[in-house]
Protein backbone atom coordinates (compact mmCIF):
# COMPACT_ATOMS: atom_id res chain seq x y z
CA UNK A 1 0.00 0.00 0.00
CA UNK A 2 1.06 3.66 0.44
CA UNK A 3 3.49 5.17 2.65
CA UNK A 4 5.41 7.70 3.46
CA UNK A 5 8.90 8.02 5.57
CA UNK A 6 10.29 10.49 6.90
CA UNK A 7 13.84 10.78 8.70
CA UNK A 8 13.55 10.82 12.71
CA UNK A 9 13.72 13.92 14.69
CA UNK A 10 14.59 15.88 16.43
CA UNK A 11 16.90 18.38 13.87
CA UNK A 12 18.66 20.78 15.90
CA UNK A 13 20.04 23.64 13.80
CA UNK A 14 21.34 26.82 14.58
CA UNK A 15 19.81 30.03 13.03
CA UNK A 16 20.99 30.81 9.19
CA UNK A 17 21.69 27.21 8.61
CA UNK A 18 20.61 24.60 5.89
CA UNK A 19 17.61 22.54 6.48
CA UNK A 20 17.10 19.40 4.72
CA UNK A 21 14.29 16.76 5.51
CA UNK A 22 14.06 13.58 3.69
CA UNK A 23 11.13 12.00 2.89
CA UNK A 24 10.56 8.82 0.54
CA UNK A 25 7.38 7.51 -0.41
CA UNK A 26 5.72 4.06 -1.74
CA UNK A 27 2.98 4.05 -4.16
CA UNK A 28 0.92 2.86 -6.45
CA UNK A 29 0.26 5.38 -9.86
CA UNK A 30 0.74 9.35 -9.67
CA UNK A 31 0.28 10.73 -5.97
CA UNK A 32 0.21 14.50 -5.27
CA UNK A 33 2.91 15.03 -2.68
CA UNK A 34 2.73 17.62 0.59
CA UNK A 35 4.60 18.85 3.15
CA UNK A 36 2.37 20.40 5.84
CA UNK A 37 3.53 22.23 9.61
CA UNK A 38 2.71 22.28 12.68
CA UNK A 39 3.25 24.59 15.19
CA UNK A 40 2.70 23.78 18.91
CA UNK A 41 -0.64 23.49 20.19
CA UNK A 42 -2.03 23.77 16.71
CA UNK A 43 -3.29 21.70 14.09
CA UNK A 44 -1.77 21.45 10.73
CA UNK A 45 -0.84 23.96 7.88
CA UNK A 46 -0.28 23.69 4.44
CA UNK A 47 3.14 24.61 4.13
CA UNK A 48 3.65 23.36 -0.28
CA UNK A 49 2.89 20.99 -2.74
CA UNK A 50 3.66 19.36 -5.75
CA UNK A 51 0.90 17.40 -8.12
CA UNK A 52 2.98 15.91 -10.59
CA UNK A 53 7.17 14.73 -11.44
CA UNK A 54 9.63 17.18 -11.42
CA UNK A 55 7.00 19.95 -10.06
CA UNK A 56 9.35 21.94 -7.29
CA UNK A 57 6.68 23.38 -4.66
CA UNK A 58 7.81 26.51 -2.49
CA UNK A 59 6.26 28.68 0.51
CA UNK A 60 8.29 30.90 3.14
CA UNK A 61 11.35 29.93 1.42
CA UNK A 62 10.71 26.31 2.05
CA UNK A 63 11.15 24.34 -1.52
CA UNK A 64 10.81 20.26 -2.02
CA UNK A 65 11.21 18.77 -5.51
CA UNK A 66 9.04 15.72 -6.64
CA UNK A 67 11.28 13.45 -8.01
CA UNK A 68 9.81 9.89 -9.39
CA UNK A 69 12.93 7.96 -9.95
CA UNK A 70 14.24 8.41 -5.97
CA UNK A 71 10.36 8.42 -5.11
CA UNK A 72 11.20 11.57 -2.55
CA UNK A 73 10.06 14.93 -1.98
CA UNK A 74 13.06 16.15 0.07
CA UNK A 75 12.13 19.33 2.16
CA UNK A 76 14.95 22.18 1.67
CA UNK A 77 15.05 25.76 3.39
CA UNK A 78 18.61 27.64 2.78
CA UNK A 79 18.55 29.99 6.14
CA UNK A 80 16.17 28.76 9.07
CA UNK A 81 15.04 31.08 11.74
CA UNK A 82 14.14 30.47 14.90
CA UNK A 83 10.25 30.66 13.97
CA UNK A 84 10.59 27.85 11.90
CA UNK A 85 10.56 25.74 15.06
CA UNK A 86 7.99 22.87 14.39
CA UNK A 87 6.98 19.54 13.30
CA UNK A 88 6.75 18.89 9.81
CA UNK A 89 5.14 16.54 8.15
CA UNK A 90 5.14 14.80 4.67
CA UNK A 91 1.74 13.27 3.14
CA UNK A 92 0.60 11.99 -0.26
CA UNK A 93 -2.44 11.52 -1.92
CA UNK A 94 -4.72 8.27 -1.40
CA UNK A 95 -7.94 7.45 -2.74
CA UNK A 96 -9.55 11.27 -1.44
CA UNK A 97 -7.55 10.75 1.75
CA UNK A 98 -4.01 11.70 2.86
CA UNK A 99 -1.16 9.34 4.38
CA UNK A 100 1.57 11.48 6.87
CA UNK A 101 4.62 10.21 7.54
CA UNK A 102 5.50 10.03 11.64
CA UNK A 103 6.63 13.67 11.10
CA UNK A 104 9.91 15.38 12.14
CA UNK A 105 10.57 17.86 14.62
CA UNK A 106 12.56 20.93 14.37
CA UNK A 107 14.56 22.98 16.67
CA UNK A 108 16.18 26.35 15.56
CA UNK A 109 18.05 28.10 18.51
CA UNK A 110 19.27 31.80 17.98
CA UNK B 1 -13.17 34.24 7.93
CA UNK B 2 -13.82 30.58 6.50
CA UNK B 3 -12.25 27.63 8.75
CA UNK B 4 -12.64 24.80 11.01
CA UNK B 5 -13.52 25.33 14.42
CA UNK B 6 -12.68 22.10 16.90
CA UNK B 7 -14.15 22.27 20.53
CA UNK B 8 -13.41 21.67 23.11
CA UNK B 9 -9.90 22.46 23.10
CA UNK B 10 -8.93 20.44 26.04
CA UNK B 11 -11.24 17.88 27.37
CA UNK B 12 -10.62 15.73 30.47
CA UNK B 13 -12.98 11.97 30.78
CA UNK B 14 -13.07 9.61 33.15
CA UNK B 15 -12.77 5.85 32.18
CA UNK B 16 -15.93 4.31 31.01
CA UNK B 17 -17.26 7.73 30.14
CA UNK B 18 -18.35 8.46 26.77
CA UNK B 19 -17.25 12.01 24.83
CA UNK B 20 -18.24 14.22 22.04
CA UNK B 21 -15.46 16.56 19.89
CA UNK B 22 -17.32 19.12 17.82
CA UNK B 23 -15.96 20.10 14.37
CA UNK B 24 -17.83 22.52 12.10
CA UNK B 25 -16.36 23.87 8.71
CA UNK B 26 -17.54 26.81 7.03
CA UNK B 27 -15.48 26.48 4.03
CA UNK B 28 -18.47 24.44 2.01
CA UNK B 29 -16.22 21.59 1.57
CA UNK B 30 -17.67 17.97 0.84
CA UNK B 31 -15.12 15.78 2.69
CA UNK B 32 -14.80 15.90 6.31
CA UNK B 33 -11.69 13.96 8.32
CA UNK B 34 -10.89 13.08 11.78
CA UNK B 35 -6.89 12.01 12.66
CA UNK B 36 -5.82 11.14 15.69
CA UNK B 37 -1.65 12.17 17.00
CA UNK B 38 -0.17 10.58 19.43
CA UNK B 39 3.20 11.81 21.07
CA UNK B 40 6.17 11.39 18.71
CA UNK B 41 3.46 10.01 15.65
CA UNK B 42 2.47 11.05 12.77
CA UNK B 43 -1.51 10.84 11.81
CA UNK B 44 -3.66 8.05 11.85
CA UNK B 45 -6.92 8.16 10.29
CA UNK B 46 -10.39 7.74 12.32
CA UNK B 47 -12.62 8.10 10.25
CA UNK B 48 -13.66 10.26 7.14
CA UNK B 49 -16.86 11.43 5.41
CA UNK B 50 -17.34 12.76 1.44
CA UNK B 51 -21.18 13.40 1.79
CA UNK B 52 -24.17 14.05 4.46
CA UNK B 53 -25.44 10.75 5.68
CA UNK B 54 -22.56 8.81 4.70
CA UNK B 55 -18.93 7.92 5.87
CA UNK B 56 -16.20 5.70 5.73
CA UNK B 57 -14.10 4.09 8.80
CA UNK B 58 -10.20 4.92 8.64
CA UNK B 59 -7.32 2.72 9.79
CA UNK B 60 -8.31 2.99 13.56
CA UNK B 61 -11.83 3.41 14.01
CA UNK B 62 -12.71 1.07 16.55
CA UNK B 63 -14.06 2.71 19.92
CA UNK B 64 -15.12 5.87 17.94
CA UNK B 65 -18.12 6.82 16.15
CA UNK B 66 -18.97 9.63 13.94
CA UNK B 67 -22.06 10.75 12.38
CA UNK B 68 -22.57 13.62 9.27
CA UNK B 69 -25.84 15.16 9.53
CA UNK B 70 -25.08 18.14 8.34
CA UNK B 71 -22.40 19.16 5.38
CA UNK B 72 -20.96 21.88 8.12
CA UNK B 73 -20.43 19.30 11.09
CA UNK B 74 -18.44 16.01 11.85
CA UNK B 75 -18.62 15.56 15.54
CA UNK B 76 -16.25 12.56 16.62
CA UNK B 77 -17.71 10.48 19.40
CA UNK B 78 -14.90 8.28 21.61
CA UNK B 79 -16.48 5.74 23.45
CA UNK B 80 -15.56 3.85 26.75
CA UNK B 81 -14.82 0.79 24.51
CA UNK B 82 -11.45 2.97 23.14
CA UNK B 83 -8.94 1.52 25.66
CA UNK B 84 -6.33 3.97 25.30
CA UNK B 85 -8.04 7.19 24.26
CA UNK B 86 -5.31 9.72 25.19
CA UNK B 87 -4.21 11.76 22.11
CA UNK B 88 -4.87 14.92 20.45
CA UNK B 89 -7.65 15.04 18.06
CA UNK B 90 -7.43 16.83 15.20
CA UNK B 91 -10.61 17.52 12.27
CA UNK B 92 -10.19 18.66 8.89
CA UNK B 93 -11.56 18.76 5.91
CA UNK B 94 -11.24 19.34 2.28
CA UNK B 95 -12.57 19.85 -1.72
CA UNK B 96 -13.45 16.46 -3.48
CA UNK B 97 -10.99 15.58 -6.34
CA UNK B 98 -10.23 12.42 -8.16
CA UNK B 99 -7.94 9.99 -7.07
CA UNK B 100 -4.00 11.41 -7.52
CA UNK B 101 -5.78 14.78 -8.77
CA UNK B 102 -3.81 16.95 -5.94
CA UNK B 103 -7.21 18.77 -4.70
CA UNK B 104 -7.67 17.06 -1.68
CA UNK B 105 -5.60 20.09 -0.04
CA UNK B 106 -6.79 19.72 3.74
CA UNK B 107 -7.62 22.83 5.74
CA UNK B 108 -7.40 21.75 9.62
CA UNK B 109 -8.65 22.67 12.58
CA UNK B 110 -6.52 23.60 15.71
CA UNK B 111 -7.63 20.48 17.59
CA UNK B 112 -9.01 18.96 20.87
CA UNK B 113 -6.55 17.43 23.96
CA UNK B 114 -8.54 14.51 25.42
CA UNK B 115 -7.04 13.01 28.73
CA UNK B 116 -8.55 10.16 29.89
CA UNK B 117 -8.14 10.48 34.41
Amino acid sequence: GNSVTQMEGPVTLSEEAFLTINCTYTATGYPSLFWYVQYPGEGLQLLLKATKADDKGSNKGFEATYRKETTSFHLEKGSVQVSDSAVYFCALSGYNKLIFGAGTRLAVHP
Amino acid sequence: DGGITQSPKYLFRKEGQNVTLSCEQNLNHDAMYWYRQDPGQGLRLIYYSQIVNDFQKGDIAEGYSVSREKKESFPLTVTSAQKNPTAFYLCASSNLGGAYSGANVLTFGAGSRLTVL
